[in-house]
């Protein structure tokens, strides 16, 4: 079946680039997406990728995709304490997305 | 462009009281929609999806349940609750896009006491 997983969480210092991970199982997902989740609020999509590209950039983030190994990463360039959120992967399943953990990444002056 | 909306945005009920949250989505039509619930500091479950209006999939057995009496509207509801339903729960749509993205709705904070 169809299995998501995140490392927890992450700190990092303002200025310094954030690495979230994510493995995912379902080799035949066509899109993957990275969600963000502020205090209180609902989810915010940041971008996807579909999986036959290796890599997207959009402005200070990357994402970074290895079918073979199933990893997914997403690269925040200079981090900024307003990046601090949780963080879900998510893969493309039948009618539905399904979602990891969450990576809380936490953004110290 | 599209919106979705989710009331209320707070809410505290007693043990054993019904629930009713309400979703809706404008300038989209025909979406698919979506209810999961979030626990404290996890991640989120799937409860329900509806791919039109009337048909409603379950993934987890629970004593909530969902209806879509139209198209861009999408109601959460229980009968009795009990305190295990505490939660975030949040509404969402997808279907309008080619990479099949899901947009979520702000959410709404339910407090079972």
């Amino acid at each position: 079946g169809e299995d998501v997983e995140q490392s927890l969480f992450l700190s990092v210092r303002e200025g310094d680039s954030s690495v979230i991970n994510c493995t995912y199982t379902d080799s035949s997902s066509t899109y993957l997406y990275w969600y963000k989740q502020e205090p209180g609020a609902g989810l915010q999509l940041l971008t996807y990728i579909f999986s036959n590209m290796d890599m997207k950039q959009d402005q200070r983030l990357t994402v970074l995709l290895n079918k073979k190994d199933k990893h997914l990463s997403l690269r925040i360039a200079d981090t900024q304490t307003g990046d601090s959120a949780i963080y879900f992967c998510a893969e493309r399943g039948f009618q539905k997305l399904v979602f990891g953990t969450g990576t809380r990444l936490l953004v110290s002056p | 462009s599209q919106t979705i909306h989710q009331w209320p945005a707070t809410l505290v009920q007693p043990v054993g009281s019904p629930l009713s949250l309400e979703c809706t989505v404008e300038g989209t039509s025909n979406p698919n929609l979506y209810w999961y619930r979030q626990a404290a500091g996890r991640g989120l479950q799937l409860l329900f999806y509806s791919v039109g209006i009337g048909q409603i999939s379950s993934e987890v057995p629970q004593n909530l349940s969902a209806s879509r009496p139209q198209d861009r509207q999408f109601i959460l509801s229980s009968k009795k609750l009990l305190l295990s339903d505490s939660g975030f729960y949040l509404c969402a749509w997808g279907g309008g896009h080619v990479a099949d993205t899901q947009y979520f709705g702000p959410g709404t904070r339910l407090t079972v006491l």
